[in-house]
């Protein structure tokens, strides 16, 4: 159980495109998402908070008009990188928490992660 | 700045000995600590979380937390070359969590 998943797995596109990211809760409902990114040889640094049906709650330094974060339902959540460039190649990776009660981070489950490379 | 400090390593250690990470935070308000092994390429998967301060095991693995010190550290012993990968650890303060920028742990055969 508490699996999630991410789609999809790797893109590379070419600078001033958008791109799109999936992240799904496949089977439980996640109140809250999460969104972090990745450079190589650094931490997971959380960019925003999303809640079912309400606007995301981003970290300072996130442009949130580059990062638009939508969480329509209870099992999907998705991160849309706008005009994107070389800068924003990184690894995207999702978490989803599971329930409301305990600790935030003992209820929270990763997905795999977006490879996103930007030409 | 919440920091998480963490020796980047790389710790190099023979299969079927005891390898020790520690790590290091400056929020005194941090509630729950966290420990997460992530291979190359692949996301963080969890291997324990610790709340209060002392020793808790499981299988292999022994958290150790003290907050009077701001320390907490993780234990594996019998390591094998599976374990080899990037250990992350992080802390919650009652909402999302900060991570650490990961030791890189190699168990040589």
């Amino acid at each position: 159980g508490a699996v999630v998943s991410q789609h999809p797995s790797r893109v590379i596109c070419k600078s001033g495109t958008s791109v799109k990211i999936e992240c799904r809760s496949l089977d439980f409902q996640a109140t809250t998402m999460f969104w972090y990114r990745q450079f190589p040889k650094q931490s997971l640094m959380l960019m925003a908070t999303s809640n079912e049906g309400s606007k995301a709650t981003y970290e300072q330094g996130v442009e949130k008009d580059k990062f638009l974060i939508n969480h329509a339902s209870l099992t999907l959540s998705t991160l849309t990188v706008t005009s994107a460039h070389p800068e924003d190649s990184s690894f995207y990776i999702c978490s989803a928490r599971a329930v409301m009660t305990g600790d935030w981070g003992e209820n929270q489950y990763f997905g795999p992660g977006t490879r996103l490379t930007v030409l | 700045q919440k920091e998480v400090e963490q020796n980047s390593g790389p710790l190099s250690v023979p299969e079927g000995a005891i390898a020790s990470l520690n790590c290091t935070y400056s929020d005194r308000g941090s509630q729950s600590f966290f420990w997460y092994r992530q291979y190359s390429g692949k996301s963080p998967e969890l291997i324990m979380f610790i709340y209060s301060n002392g020793d808790k095991e499981d299988g292999r693995f022994t958290a150790q937390l003290n907050k009077a010190s701001q320390y907490v550290s993780l234990l594996i012993r019998d390591s094998q070359p599976s374990d080899s990968a990037t250990y992350l650890c992080a802390l919650s303060s009652g909402y999302a969590l900060n991570f650490g920028k990961g030791t890189s742990l190699l168990v040589t055969p």
